[in-house]
């Protein structure tokens, strides 16, 4: 079946220091694939998603291309900020997207 | 409005009692959805509803329910608590086609 495998936490940085937080992930098909933040208090919410192989996706700075011949998704951001401090999870969809399968999350925490 | 409501935010249950878990959204979604949400673990799916027609995960089949009394509520339904249901809730909606999902800010639930 379908997996996502993500970076494990908890991670923690300066402000100012770059960011990667690799996902890999395991389909059969052609996905979509989708980065989450979670911040305390709420439910996850999209970041940003890239439906098709060797495209970019970004938001808020943050940004991760599809590659599809290494199966991987990595987010990246060039500086973090304090209220970059959160919760990211990598996911992916099949198909008609009725679905969604994510990783385990990574906990970002930013000091100043 | 793109929010999606949980109700309750805390709930303490004991061993054997039924818990009733509630979810609305105003977005006119036709798909809804419940993930269980353990510690160090990733989101796990546990049931669907696409319009009136419930999906549910084969190893979660047996132990929860769910309603959908119109379009925008859903419920999660389990009739006997066991101290392996503590975790958080996490509800989440979707368009068709639309990929994204919105989720609610949880339900956390302790059973005792």
């Amino acid at each position: 079946g379908d997996s996502v495998t993500q970076t494990e936490g908890p991670v923690t940085l300066s402000e100012g220091t770059s960011l990667t937080v690799n996902c890999s992930y395991e389909t059969k098909q052609y996905p979509t694939l989708f980065w989450y933040v979670q911040y305390p208090g709420e439910g996850p919410q999209l970041l940003f998603k890239v439906p098709k192989a060797n495209e970019k996706g970004s938001n808020r700075g943050f940004e991760a291309t599809y590659n599809k011949e290494a199966t991987s998704f990595h987010l990246q951001k060039a500086s973090v900020q304090e209220s970059d401090s959160a919760v990211y999870y990598c996911a992916l969809s099949e198909g008609s997207g009725t679905y969604q399968r994510f990783g385990t999350g990574t906990k970002l925490q930013v000091v100043p | 409005d793109t929010t999606v409501k949980q109700n309750p935010r805390y709930k303490l249950a004991r061993v054997g009692k039924p818990v009733n878990l509630i979810c609305s959204q105003t977005m006119n979604h036709d798909t809804m959805y419940w993930y269980q949400k353990k510690p160090n673990q990733a989101p796990k799916l546990l049931l669907f509803y696409y319009d009136k027609i419930l999906n549910r995960e084969a190893d979660t089949f047996e132990k929860f329910q769910s309603s959908r009394p119109n379009n925008s509520f859903c419920s999660l339904y389990i009739g006997s608590a066991g101290l392996e249901y503590s975790a958080m809730y996490l509800c989440a909606s979707s368009s068709p086609g639309g990929f994204e999902q919105y989720f609610g800010p949880g339900t956390r639930l302790t059973v005792l």
